[in-house]
């Protein structure tokens, strides 16, 4: 089975707490993202990676971190620094286009 | 940084009309995209059309890069064409990939 794989589809946590979001990919592509939505808003990029062992931080990175140690896994964590976590998470691969996988919907309470 | 918008924020449409949406930009860009987010947040690439005129069944969209505007058709529109249209796109200059979306338009088609 091919694409895009988010884990888990929802997540609940206590404030305070870090989390760890999945992204896994088998079609291959050098380039992995990381955005989040808001309810009524469109996405904005947390992190980005181009390659294995580089990432760069998107305009709203404060309170996240990411690792790139395999091409196929971008894995991110909402620290307990990130003032509002409470969104929907939304991974991408690609280059000049861009492919979404299905979200991860964060709530801290 | 560059501002997309998008018109209108919110349309009704009988199944079976036809509409428009619209996307315009404050600065030049070398990329646009426009996606479909279904009822389940799944996010669904439509077209990539930094610029020029392409259809895929009743989809099509134009990019007129140097007026800065990009503009979704969706024709003979059915239920399932209902949720929410974003258009992103990158800055001119900027790095390709890191994408700007709008905030979209909430299309619901009634039966």
């Amino acid at each position: 089975d091919g694409g895009i794989t988010q884990s888990p589809k929802y997540l609940f946590r206590k404030e305070g707490q870090n989390v760890t979001l999945s992204c896994e990919q088998n079609l291959n592509h050098d380039a992995m993202y990381w955005y989040r939505q808001d309810p009524g808003q469109g996405l904005r990029l947390i992190y980005y990676s181009q390659i294995v062992n580089d990432f760069q931080k998107g305009d709203i990175a404060e309170g996240y971190s990411v690792s790139r140690e395999k091409k196929e896994s971008f894995p991110l964590t909402v620290t307990s620094a990130q003032k509002n976590p409470t969104a929907f998470y939304l991974c991408a691969v690609g280059g000049y286009e861009q492919y979404f996988g299905p979200g991860t919907r964060l709530t801290v309470t | 940084g560059i501002q997309v918008e998008q018109s209108p924020p919110d349309l009704i449409l009988q199944e079976g009309a036809n509409s428009t949406l619209r996307c315009n930009f404050s600065d030049s860009v070398n990329n646009l995209q426009w996606f479909h987010q279904n009822p389940w947040g799944q996010l669904i690439n439509l077209f990539y059309i930094p610029s020029g005129t392409k259809q895929n069944g009743r989809l099509s969209a134009t990019t007129v890069a140097t007026e800065r505007y990009s503009l979704l058709y969706i024709s003979s529109s059915q239920t399932t064409d209902s949720g929410v249209y974003f258009c992103a796109v990158s800055h001119y200059g900027g790095a390709t990939n890191k994408l700007i979306f709008g905030t979209g338009t909430l299309l619901a088609v009634q039966p």
